[in-house]
């Protein structure tokens, strides 16, 4: 399995709902990174876990909560969020932190709307 | 911190050679990553340099000047499918020590045929 699997594909969430995205990879990866991608711009790094711990948080609102329940698992928690936040949320790995020559492996996103 | 600056759009002919530049500031550079997304799909991994040179791989090819904070993506032969943004990400040390991807500001590539 050499794939980062994220779900829903898309979502669309009123400003006062709460809900999870999820992303699940099986390639032993032990980092793992939440991006935010609007549109025609490049990916914003918002979250870094290395073996299961947070190891980087980019001033990320609250409003996103983050969650490595183990080492193949990657939740996102939203709540109460804003219009602005809609966009294409990325999920990637890699074998570790800083391996020379290791690419992320990126999932295809979930595209989420807030209305 | 970090500023990756490439140019935002491109365009080509089928069969032609495209070049793709990148230039960056960072405080801790540990490599530099070249990535293909097509719209509305996640970016796939395309090469990697982490020593200054010219890395080869099929029809693309990437370069590196670490003292110039510099480096380019060469499409060779393009094809209709090659139309796609191209970024070029730095993986940066940064001030916590912990490495992390930065991407630039992407470059769509339009070939045409």
């Amino acid at each position: 399995d050499t794939e980062v699997t994220q779900t829903p594909k898309h979502l669309v969430m009123g400003m006062t709902n709460k809900k999870s995205l999820k992303c699940e990879q099986h390639m032993g990866h032990r980092a793992m990174y939440w991006y935010k991608q609007k549109a025609k711009k490049p990916p914003e790094l918002m979250f870094v876990y290395s073996y299961e711990k947070l190891s980087i948080n980019e001033s990320v609102p609250s409003r996103f909560s983050p969650e490595c329940p183990n080492s193949s698992l990657l939740n996102l928690h939203l709540h109460a969020l804003q219009p602005e936040d809609s966009a294409l949320y990325l999920c990637a790995s890699s074998q570790d932190l800083g391996l020379p020559g290791q690419g992320y492996t990126f999932g295809s996103g979930t595209r989420l709307t807030v209305v | 911190g970090q500023n990756i600056d490439q140019p935002t759009e491109m365009t080509a002919t089928e069969g032609a050679i495209v070049q793709i530049n990148c230039t960056y500031q960072t405080s801790g550079f540990n490599g530099l990553f070249w990535y293909q997304q097509h719209a509305g799909e996640a970016p796939t991994f395309l090469s990697y340099n982490v020593l200054d040179g010219l890395e080869e791989k099929g029809r693309f090819s990437s370069f590196l000047s670490r003292s110039k904070g510099y480096s380019y993506l060469l499409l060779k032969e393009l094809q209709m499918k090659d139309s796609a943004s191209y970024l070029c990400a730095v993986r940066d040390r940064g001030n916590t020590g912990f490495q992390k991807l930065v991407f630039g500001t992407g470059t769509r590539l339009l070939v045409s045929p």
